[in-house]
């Protein structure tokens, strides 16, 4: 299972373009990239998921280099209730994935 | 559609004491997790139960127990508990191992005196 490396934490103000970097060196051909969201005193709830190049939804963007060595989650123009933690996790196509996840980036937006 | 479901939502329990928590999902998933996390830390799976009758352990299972009841739930017990399990509980639920999405409760905030 290819190991994830995301900073600790990150602070933005509203308005902003928040870019938070995941490095999965040892990434497998098989594997998907997918990010979780989770406010305080809530569970994670997925909100985005890439395999290469890009893909965008109505939360979030997610760039994946050609290595697919690491990648990126950007939320475009923050609002206070972006305040997060961000998860990093790579995930198998096959049958034996269970959803682990590392510390996060915490997110602060401020006013 | 409640999703995943957990209760108690908070409980404080003297050291010693046992506990049962609850989770039911209403989605049809085939596979539930149920993880810790203390603050400042990431989520550690406890056990997890890929499909009904099937259970199996996590990063952390010791000091707790697990029932695949049926499809909807999956319950977490601890026996006699402990203040190092003092945490908050989230249970999850995915169509299959493997599945994109898990989908989690609200938590249970757990202390232990």
């Amino acid at each position: 299972l290819a190991k994830t490396t995301q900073p600790i934490s990150m602070d933005s103000y509203e308005g902003q373009e928040v870019n938070i970097t995941c490095s999965h060196n040892n990434i497998a051909t098989n594997d998907y990239i997918t990010w979780y969201q989770q406010f305080p005193s809530q569970g994670p709830r997925f909100i985005i998921q890439g395999y290469k190049t890009k893909v965008t939804n109505e939360v979030a963007s997610l760039f994946i280099p050609a290595d697919r060595k690491s990648s990126t989650l950007s939320l475009p123009r923050v609002s206070l209730s972006d305040t997060a933690v961000y998860y990093c996790l790579v995930r198998s196509s096959g049958g034996s994935y269970i959803p682990t996840f590392g510390r996060g980036t915490s997110l602060i937006v401020h006013p | 559609n409640a999703g995943v479901t957990q209760t108690p939502k908070f409980q404080v329990l003297k050291t010693g004491q046992s506990m049962t928590l609850q989770c039911a999902q209403d989605m049809n998933h085939n596979s539930m997790y149920w993880y810790r996390q203390d603050p400042g830390m990431g989520l550690r799976l406890i056990y997890y139960s890929a499909s009904e009758g099937t259970t199996d352990k996590g990063e952390v299972p010791n000091g707790y127990n697990v029932s695949r009841l049926n499809k909807r739930e999956f319950s977490l017990r601890l026996e006699s508990a402990a203040p190092s399990q003092t945490s908050v509980y989230f249970c999850a639920s995915s169509h299959a191992k493997g599945d994109t999405e898990a989908f989690f409760g609200q938590g249970t905030r757990l202390t232990v005196v």
